[in-house]
């Protein structure tokens, strides 16, 4: 079945760029989203790429998609103290159902 | 603004009590769904809906049950709790359209214990 994976954990210092990966394995899948959770919240949207782009850029946000690989990468440029949080690669397929990664948890140390 | 309200926010349960998570949205949005938050595992998404009087399962839906008797309300109810449902619940909802559903829009959880 569909499974999307995260590494759990990343540490980078306040300035430095932070790189966020995910695979997926739906390929069907039309749209690919990352979600940030900041403590004791709710996910809200960050940005989000269709199936048919390669990248995306948003301010700070770039958006990479490997579609061969099923990869999925979120970089942000010049992190700071408040990028940290959990933040969740999830697709979608169109049959109404989301799959969420695990969550990568972004400490940014000052 | 409220968007997508939930409650309780904590509760604290036993095992084999009853309950009823609320969910409440105001965005006139046609998909409403409820997932599980658990360390390690993401979130799981439980039951959904794509408009008043349809509902679905998701991927773990034992031990729970929703009705969708209006757009704006979509409850979760467990029957018996169990000790495994302890976790952190999300009601999410979103607007349809021809490609599916779109941006999920997320309330601030509901943290269930059950003893």
């Amino acid at each position: 079945g569909e499974d999307v994976e995260q590494s759990l954990f990343l540490s980078v210092r306040e300035g430095d760029s932070s790189v966020i990966n995910c695979t997926y394995t739906d390929s069907s899948s039309t749209y690919l989203y990352w979600y940030k959770q900041e403590p004791g919240a709710g996910l809200q949207l960050l940005t989000y790429i269709f199936s048919n782009m390669d990248m995306k850029q948003d301010q700070r946000l770039t958006v990479l998609l490997n579609k061969k690989d099923k990869h999925l990468s979120l970089r942000i440029a010049d992190t700071q103290t408040g990028d940290s949080a959990i933040y969740f690669c999830a697709e979608y397929s169109g049959t109404y159902k989301y799959i969420f990664g695990t969550g990568t948890r972004l400490k940014v140390l000052a | 603004n409220a968007g997508v309200t939930q409650t309780p926010k904590f509760q604290v349960l036993k095992t084999g009590q009853s309950m009823t998570l609320q969910c409440a949205q105001d965005m006139n949005h046609e998909y409403m769904s409820w997932y599980r938050q658990d360390p390690g595992m993401g979130l799981r998404l439980i039951h959904y809906s794509v408009g008043a009087g349809i509902t679905d399962q998701g991927e773990v839906p034992n031990g729970y049950n929703v009705s969708r008797s209006t757009t704006e309300d979509f409850p979760l109810r467990l029957l018996s709790a169990a000790p495994s449902q302890t976790s952190v619940y999300f009601c999410a909802s979103s607007f349809t359209g021809l490609a599916g559903a779109g941006e999920l829009f997320f309330g601030e959880g509901s943290r269930l214990t059950v003893l």
